[in-house]
């Protein structure tokens, strides 16, 4: 149990449908990331908040990709029309209290096929 | 943040130490090296980071060199557990969120 919840652990939908994953982080940490990691790839950012603000946001996260965070503590990552290339699993991490900003707690994952 | 480069694999026997190296010559003066491992199917986990001085904890030890363009993890007496990817990573301290996994290592362990 790595602290950081992410539900649900595995998706299949069909091309064109949408999707959503959440992610409960540690103890509302003011920080959240979320990443996307494809096989054979490490992962790669996909944007952050700081409370409920959405500070950035990575290129990879087109206009189909939308994310909130309301009242600053669990999250969702929206797939909307989803394509085939969305597959992927989808990580979500907050920091570890007092450790700095780069030592994140990750959640295992979602784990998103689309057919 | 500076480029890293790592080979794709490695193995080592149980018990062995693992020294899973990273090459970061072009890292500046204020970035860290961290280092990250993932089992397969779970999320990455942090295991250790430092600036110039090795660092130990109860996970690993890392060893920067001098010149600070290299580094080393060292797991001391590794188990099958430790069959992952490592990822070493060179970052500002408060980079906060865009951090460059890369490819990394693939260490086997073998029995």
């Amino acid at each position: 149990d790595t602290g950081v919840s992410q539900n649900p652990r595995h998706k299949i939908t069909k091309r064109g449908q949408n999707v959503t994953f959440r992610c409960d982080p540690i103890s509302e940490h003011n920080r959240l990331y979320w990443y996307r990691q494809t096989l054979g790839q490490g992962p790669e950012f996909l944007t952050y908040f700081q409370n409920e603000a959405q500070l950035e946001k990575s290129r990879l996260l087109s206009d189909r990709f939308s994310a909130e965070r309301p009242k600053g503590s669990f999250s969702t990552l929206e797939i909307q029309r989803t394509e085939q290339g969305d597959s992927a699993m989808y990580l979500c991490a907050s920091p570890v209290e007092g450790s700095g900003a780069n030592v994140l707690t990750f959640g295992a994952g979602s784990r998103l096929t689309v057919l | 943040d500076a480029k890293t480069t790592q080979p794709p694999s490695m193995d080592c026997a149980e018990g062995r130490a693992a020294n899973l190296p990273c090459n970061h010559s072009t890292i500046s003066g204020n970035e860290y090296v961290y280092w990250y491992r993932q089992i397969h199917s779970q999320g990455p986990q942090y295991i250790i980071h430092g600036l110039k001085n090795n660092e130990t904890n109860e996970m690993a030890s890392l060893i920067i060199t001098e010149d600070r363009k290299s580094s080393t993890l060292i797991l001391p007496h590794a188990t099958l557990r430790d069959t992952a990817v490592y990822y070493c990573i060179v970052t500002s301290l408060n980079s906060g969120y865009a951090l460059n996994f890369g490819k990394g290592t693939s260490l086997l362990v073998t029995p």
